[in-house]
């Protein structure tokens, strides 16, 4: 079974301008949750999607938004970058989702670098 | 307040065996999971605790005490590939989301 994947690897950009990644979950999950990845700080959490409605949102501002699709694919969009955007962005699929109790398998993450 | 801590570096030998601490605060616990995570990759699922007690698994065991909100990771016959970071979460019951340690780098050396 393919894991999760993540495009782009790799991404700059400068301030000011909107960025969309994508997370294709493994087959079968239906859950996506995004994550944030900086060094020294753990995995802030930024959403989770099940079954294409946004269940969890952690705290992030409004810049930071997703959608999740039918087939369980999700996009995650950052508007108006900040230097301190610049991280790994992770996503992770589980079957239920965290409110199931299902473990989350990540994705290699996106490196996002904001000049 | 929800509150994850673990050590920020610790040096093992090879072939020797580490402890990987953890504590947490949460206001309601529903599982506690171990990933570890190598430079440049993505993080992959170790174990998962929700009951007191040890896990084992091959040469990696977790354990758990929610009494005292503690945890631990053990790595027997250390090998170089163990070198990466290990990250602890804690699931809260309030919304069921895990809420992240900023994780242990462990070093192996020769």
């Amino acid at each position: 079974k393919a894991g999760v994947t993540q495009t782009p690897r790799y991404l700059i950009k400068t301030r000011g301008q909107q960025v969309t990644l994508s997370c294709s979950p493994i087959s079968g999950h239906r859950s996506v949750s995004w994550y944030q990845q900086t060094p020294g700080q753990g995995l802030q959490f930024l959403f989770e999607y099940f079954s294409e409605t946004q269940r969890n949102k952690g705290n992030f501002p409004g810049r930071f938004s997703g959608r999740q699709f039918s087939n369980s694919r999700s996009e995650m969009n950052v508007s108006t970058l900040e230097l301190g955007d610049s991280a790994l962005y992770l996503c992770a699929s589980s079957f239920e989702g965290t409110s199931g109790g299902s473990t989350q398998y990540f994705g290699p993450g996106t490196r996002l670098t904001v000049l | 307040g929800q509150n994850i801590d673990q050590p920020t570096e610790m040096t093992a030998t090879e072939g020797a065996i580490v402890q990987i601490n953890c504590t947490y605060q949460t206001s309601g616990f529903n599982g506690l999971f171990w990933y570890q995570q190598h430079a440049g990759e993505a993080p992959t699922f170790l174990s998962y605790n929700v009951l007191d007690g040890l896990e084992e698994k091959g040469r990696f065991s977790s354990f758990l005490s929610r009494s005292k909100g503690y945890s631990y990771l053990l790595l027997k016959e250390l090998q170089m590939k163990d070198s990466a970071s290990y990250l602890c979460a804690v699931r809260d019951k309030s919304n069921y989301q895990l809420i992240w340690g900023a994780g242990t780098k462990l070093i192996i050396k020769p």
